[in-house]
């Protein structure tokens, strides 16, 4: 069974940068063909892709959002750790990291997501 | 602004059946056979309930059922049942660099 639980503050200070980490188990990002995502909806809002890390740690970043976004993966430690500089309170939103493997277009499962809130 | 276009709302009485729809481009809903559905209840993460555009993992009933013209898609939901009440996303893969593009969400109310 695949299983995934994201970890981190649950406030930070506009300006400062989020670390946020997925913690796994289930599956192994050494496995070829596997990844990792993250994906975040602000409050009442859409959900919206931000990275992905892959088992030979290829990694793709969302466009927009790509200057400010850094994913990496710890895989002794079942890990993905997640950063975001210059927050900003429009960052406020529940992160959620996702199972993923290559050659399927879908997340599944899911983390339980966390909660992050920007604000001074 | 959502990459997918859903309708914000739908209804249905229990027992009936409702279709949400999911428009985008012919760079992703269109170009592929990569849409995919999820249902998220509140404060719930959200659940794969549809696959490669009509395709129900393990586990899912099969009054959700997925279809696809053009660069529109569409999840049917039949027999409704008090538990399907949730908010449902569409997500395509697109040829653009941002790989994944999800819709707005519609929100379910069974009435």
């Amino acid at each position: 069974q695949i299983t995934l639980k994201e970890s981190g503050p649950t406030l930070v200070k506009p300006t400062q940068t989020l670390t946020l980490t997925c913690t796994f188990s289930g599956f192994s990002l050494s496995t070829s063909g596997v990844g990792v995502g993250w994906i975040r909806q602000p409050p009442g809002k859409a959900l919206e892709w931000l990275a992905l890390i892959y088992w030979d740690d290829d990694k793709r970043y969302s466009p927009s959002l790509k200057s400010r976004l850094t994913i990496t993966k710890d895989t002794s430690k079942n890990q993905v750790v997640l950063t975001m500089t210059n927050m900003d309170p429009v960052d406020t939103a529940t992160y959620y990291c996702a199972h993923w493997v290559i050659g399927f277009y879908w997340f599944d499962p899911w983390g339980q997501g966390t909660l992050v809130t920007v604000s001074s | 602004q959502s990459a997918l276009t859903q309708p914000a709302s739908v209804s249905g009485s229990p027992g009936q059946s409702i279709t949400i729809s999911c428009t985008g481009t012919s760079s992703d809903v269109g170009g592929y056979n990569y849409v995919s559905w999820y249902q998220q209840h509140p404060g719930k993460a959200p659940k794969l309930m549809i696959y490669d555009v009509s395709n129900r993992p393990s586990g899912v009933s099969n009054r959700f059922s997925g279809s696809k013209s053009g660069n529109t898609a569409s999840l049917t939901i039949s027999g409704l049942q008090a538990e399907d009440e949730a908010d449902y996303y569409c997500s395509s893969y697109t040829s653009s660099s941002t790989f994944w593009v999800f819709g707005g969400g519609t929100k379910l109310t069974v009435l």
